[in-house]
């Protein structure tokens, strides 16, 4: 069955640093979209692409994050100076279209220190 | 803003027991339901997306039933098997792509 895959599995890093964290979602998938759960709590969305280009942020997408489809099958989603509230647990999602279930990947495991 | 309530938040329950829990969200701006597992260590994997109203979907032992005029779907899993200890999240899609989840609903099947 195909699957969404997200490197790396964990990532540990500075205060300050920028990261890359990149997910390869499934070839005839139309929608992408990063979450992430900080422990303890919700899922929560942070942006969707479609179509080459951003659909939809939420509040947290600020100008720290920026997300990239440079090549077509690749989807990255970059912090370029993160925080210590940015330690969470990043999934990488795609979906054929928007009535149906998304496939989400293993995620990353972000920790800032 | 969006709120997704599921209860109950944990569960535990024996092998063969019968179990259902509840997913209330409000009912104005709604597109469709998802309901999802999450196993440990694993990713959330798409049980059903539920979008009209009286909607009932099956999938094995699981059932997923859905009512948008008073927001609320039920999830049900006919005597529970330890392989269905995880983490069941619904999540309500509203007029975009984006899910607004619930916290989660823990269940621990004992054999």
């Amino acid at each position: 069955e195909p699957e969404v895959t997200q490197t790396p599995s964990h990532q540990v890093t500075q205060m300050g640093q920028e990261v890359i964290l990149r997910c390869v979602p499934i070839s005839n998938h139309l929608y992408f979209y990063w979450y992430r759960q900080i422990l303890g709590q919700k899922v929560e969305f942070l942006v969707s692409f479609y179509n080459n280009e951003i659909s939809e942020k939420s509040e947290i997408f600020d100008d720290q994050f920026s997300v990239e489809r440079p090549d077509g099958s690749n989807f990255t989603l970059k912090i370029r100076s993160t925080k210590l509230e940015d330690s969470a647990m990043y999934f990488c999602a795609s979906s054929v279209g928007r009535s149906n279930g998304y496939t989400f990947g293993s995620g990353t495991r972000l920790t800032v220190v | 803003i969006l709120n997704v309530e599921q209860s109950p938040q944990s569960l535990h329950v024996q092998e063969g027991d019968s179990t259902n829990f509840t997913c209330s969200f409000p009912s104005s701006n709604f597109y469709a339901l998802h309901w999802y597992r999450w196993e440990t260590a694993k990713s959330p994997e798409a049980l059903f997306v539920m979008t009209l109203n009286g909607d009932e979907k099956k999938k094995g032992r699981i059932s997923a039933t859905l009512n948008t005029k008073e927001g609320y779907s039920y999830l049900y899993i006919k005597g529970s098997q330890p392989e269905d200890s995880a983490t069941y999240l619904c999540a309500l899609q509203g007029g975009s792509e984006k899910l607004v989840f619930g916290k989660g609903m823990k269940l621990t099947v004992n054999p």
